[in-house]
């Protein structure tokens, strides 16, 4: 079993839709929670980071994360053109001396 | 100001022969990383630096040797490289957790291809 599963799509949405990104993971030593955004021949930029379950909002942007089930999302509100990107999901234990990458999802955000 | 910074952006060459990636982060971070990425998009780590001293090196063919001359340097040299070894390069950096730390910042990327 992959620590990390990620669907890489692509996903295909109209302006203005809510996108729903997931990740699942298998090692329950993971506490640290992340997405990162990653334009095309770019590096990946930090989007939100969490470390408990619950919810976590910063403007369209709200990270969800689920320990019990191992399971993490990104909803984007609103989404616009400019949102279209790989989305990554990442994962760390508590001393940060690994990261573990999902595959990432393709977004396309249609005007 | 960029963070952290990779040259080359682009490197082209042939199989068999020696490059090096150098990498540089101006943020005062502990941590430095480097990340393989294929053509797939996924990002895998290969070497973990944390104050000059190496303590991730994942599985990594031993052509592959990171140096880190100071915390703020990791260099990547490549040896013998191989159709494989065609990726963009990732250097990426960040702060002791206790210090607070966690996010990671990424450079631009190097862009390796072997024909």
């Amino acid at each position: 079993q992959k620590e990390v599963e990620q669907d890489p799509g692509p996903l295909s949405v109209p302006e203005g839709a809510i996108v729903s990104l997931n990740c699942t993971y298998s090692n329950s030593a993971f506490q640290y929670f992340m997405w990162y955004r990653q334009y095309s021949r770019k590096g990946p930029e930090l989007l939100m980071y969490t470390y408990s379950s619950g919810n976590k909002e910063d403007g369209r942007f709200t990270a969800q994360v689920d320990k019990s089930s191992k399971y993490i999302s990104l909803f984007i509100r609103d989404s616009q053109p400019s949102d279209s990107a790989t989305y990554l999901c990442a994962f760390t234990i508590y001393n940060f001396n690994k990261f573990y990458f999902g595959s990432g999802t393709k977004l396309n955000v249609k005007p | 100001d960029t963070a952290v910074s990779q040259t080359p952006k682009y490197l082209v060459t042939q199989m068999g022969n020696d490059k090096s990636i150098k990498c540089e982060q101006n943020l005062g971070h502990d941590t430095m990383y480097w990340y393989k990425q294929d053509s797939k998009k996924f990002l895998k780590i290969m070497f973990s630096y944390n104050n000059k001293e190496l303590i991730i090196n994942e599985t990594v063919p031993n052509r592959f040797s990171p140096k880190s001359p100071d915390k703020a340097h990791l260099n990547l040299h490549i040896n013998s490289l191989e159709l494989g070894d065609s990726a963009v390069y990732f250097c990426a950096s960040s702060q002791e957790p206790r210090a607070g730390g966690g996010e990671q910042y990424f450079g631009p990327g190097t862009r390796l291809t072997v024909t």
